[in-house]
This record gives C-alpha cells, sequence and structure tokens, in this order.
C-alpha cells in the first residue's frame, strides 16, 4: 500500500521560503510511471496544482507559481521535497504531496491513473 | 491554461437521490478527466479517470460520462457517506486545473 507523509516547520513569515517534504513508501520515487505531485487549498477554496517531478529530474510547475516554486527528489530517503520563495499570505493553505500514475503501452499510447495517492496534508501559515 | 466550469456549486439532496455534477473544459480534453471526493478535513479521493473508468474500490453507484468539452459526475442513489465536495480535474496538458467544486449537502 502506497502512503505519502508530508512534514515542514509549520509557519512562515511574509517573504520568507516555505519548505516541506513528502516521505513515500510503498512505491519508489526513482521508478517511472508516476509523477510525484504537490496540490495545494487555501482555507476554505478549491484546489490548486502546483507541479510535478519525475524520477528523471524532469519537472513542471503551474506558471501562476513558476517563478517562486522548485521540486526537488532525494532517491537516498525516497522523499520529494517543494520549496516557495517569497511568500505572502496568499500561499496560506492545506499542503499536499500526491502521486499522478501513468504509463505507457508497447505503441507509445499514454494512460493517466489519475491523482490516486495522496498525503494527508500539512496546513502551512503564513503570517508575521 | 485550460479553465474547468463545474456546476452547481453547491447541491441539497436526499438519502436515495440521483444526482448529477458537470464539468465544462474550455478546450476539448478528449477523456482527459477525473473525478475526486473530499470530506472536511480529510485529503480528495480519487473515484474515477479517464472520464469513466472506475477506482478500484469505489462503490458502483458513481458513475462518470462525457468526452470532449462536457462531463459528468452522477451518483444513482445517495448514500450518507456521499455527502462531501466534488472536483473535477483535467489531465490533457499543463498546468492541471481543477473544477471549482460543488458541495453535495442535505
Amino acid at each position: 500500500q502506497v502512503q505519502l507523509q508530508e512534514s515542514g516547520p509549520g509557519p512562515v513569515k511574509p517573504s520568507e521560503t516555505l519548505s516541506l517534504t513528502c516521505t513515500v513508501s510503498g512505491d519508489s520515487v526513482s521508478s517511472g510511471g508516476s509523477y510525484w505531485s504537490w496540490i495545494r487549498q487555501p482555507p476554505g477554496k478549491g484546489l490548486e496544482w502546483i507541479g510535478y517531478i519525475y524520477y528523471s529530474g524532469s519537472t513542471n510547475y503551474n506558471p501562476s507559481l513558476k517563478s517562486r516554486v522548485s521540486i526537488s527528489l532525494d532517491t537516498s530517503k525516497n522523499q520529494f521535497s517543494l520549496k516557495v520563495t517569497s511568500v505572502t499570505a496568499a500561499d496560506t493553505a492545506v499542503y499536499y504531496c500526491a502521486r499522478e500514475a501513468f504509463h505507457f503501452d508497447s505503441s507509445g499510447y499514454y494512460y493517466y491513473y489519475g491523482v490516486d495517492v495522496w498525503g494527508h496534508g500539512t496546513t502551512v501559515t503564513v503570517s508575521s | 491554461a485550460i479553465q474547468m466550469t463545474q456546476y452547481p456549486s453547491s447541491l441539497s439532496a436526499s438519502v436515495g437521490d440521483r444526482v448529477s455534477i458537470t464539468c465544462r473544459a474550455s478546450q476539448a480534453i478528449r477523456n482527459g478527466l477525473s473525478w475526486y471526493q473530499q470530506k472536511p478535513g480529510k485529503a480528495p479521493k480519487l473515484l474515477i479517470y479517464a472520464a469513466s473508468t472506475l477506482q478500484s474500490g469505489v462503490p458502483s453507484r458513481f458513475s462518470g460520462s462525457g468526452s470532449g468539452t462536457d462531463f459528468t459526475l452522477t451518483i444513482s442513489s445517495l448514500r450518507p457517506e456521499d455527502f462531501a465536495t466534488y472536483y473535477c480535474l483535467h489531465d490533457f496538458n499543463y498546468p492541471r486545473t481543477f473544477g471549482q467544486g460543488t458541495k453535495v449537502e442535505v
């Protein structure tokens, strides 16, 4: 059973950097077939996709955050991490790490299986 | 970015009702849509992917349909545990975008 667990320092001050880590169990961040993603949800609002990292190290970020976001892998610890720089109150949210599952068949056809595993979420509050 | 318009934003229903929620994409996305259920204080849960494929373990009263720009999530007979907020998500390209959510309440 695949499980994801977010961890982070808690409150962050405006203009500082938010850093979160997701620890993966039951799967390997070094294997193909999954994008390792971050998604957030401001209080009382909907979901926003932040970005993903693939086992190769390739990344894809939401343009709305692109200049401030980076996602990295630590294969030795089976973890991936999120950094958001220059945070403001608008970055206050529950942050979820998640797995997007997919595969390519022998013909190169792409199958996407949705965001099938989510962490429990961690609340990050940006406040002075 | 593709915009996902989800409606209604909320609906009132009773146990046993048939409920339908719609998502419309701002451009054609083939069958690149998934549906999620979220209960208060919990992470979303995948219900359906590829527009109509039921995720393993999800009850068969949930179904999805549609292709192109218009998609529907249907709950055939609402159960007490189905009162929650539902989101659609497109996976046609990046960035992924979610619908605004539909709260199903009593």
